[in-house]
């Protein structure tokens, strides 16, 4: 069965202080991985489509890699407006987005 | 920059009845999809939407849902008879490549009494 994990379910940090968001997937013959950013209440924002191992993209403060197996999403001196919830989804072509459960990441300063 | 819309924000409605949520896609945007996130959950597809046909569903989308494009603007979720476990929030989206890059809408809160 098709799965993606999210890791760790929350992260809190000081402003300034970088870390790393994980995305774990099982989806044979991946299509895309998706990342989005929620706040409370409100519908996903689209943040990155990745779809070959080795590809990264990059956002301000955000920047997203790809592995065969999973996804880093990286988060470089984040502010306490990036205190959201990060939603990972992956599929195979054609098929629907599969989501993780979310890391929820609180930045204070 | 367009963006999805949705109505209602909120709605409150008592089991077994129905209800519509609406969604504006972007407008240049083929393909349509509904999803929903019951509190604390994750994002759960219902159904995606092409060319005035239901593309795929999940097993959720069972038949007390229904879609329609009434016009060429507007999509919309039809829960026939609702009940309590429908409760959840549910998104609209759209996008130009079937099953890619998915734009949301803000949701629609359904609380069933």
């Amino acid at each position: 069965e098709d799965q993606v994990t999210q890791s760790p379910e929350a992260l809190r940090l000081q402003e300034g202080e970088s870390s790393s968001l994980n995305c774990s997937y099982t989806v044979s013959g991946l299509r895309g991985l998706f990342w989005y950013r929620q706040d409370p209440g409100k519908g996903p924002e689209f943040l990155f489509t990745l779809y070959s191992a080795g590809e990264e993209k990059e956002k301000e403060r955000l920047k997203a890699t790809l592995t065969k197996k999973e996804s880093f999403l990286h988060i470089t001196a984040p502010k306490p407006e990036d205190s959201a919830t990060y939603l990972c989804a992956a599929n195979q072509a054609g098929t629907a987005l599969i989501f993780g459960k979310g890391t929820t990441l609180s930045v204070s300063s | 920059e367009p963006e999805v819309t949705q109505t209602p924000s909120h709605q409150v409605t008592q089991m077994g009845q129905e209800v519509i949520l609406r969604c504006v896609p972007i407008s240049n945007h083929l393909y349509f999809y509904w999803y929903r996130q019951i509190l604390g959950q994750k994002v759960e597809f219902l159904v995606s939407f092409y060319n005035n046909e239901i593309s795929e569903k999940s097993e959720i989308f069972d038949d007390q849902f229904s879609v329609e494009r009434p016009d060429g603007s507007n999509f919309t979720l039809k829960i026939r008879s609702t009940k309590l476990e429908d409760s959840a929030m549910y998104f609209c989206a759209s996008g130009l490549v079937y099953q890619e890059t998915q734009y949301f809408g803000p949701g629609t809160r359904l609380l069933v009494l």
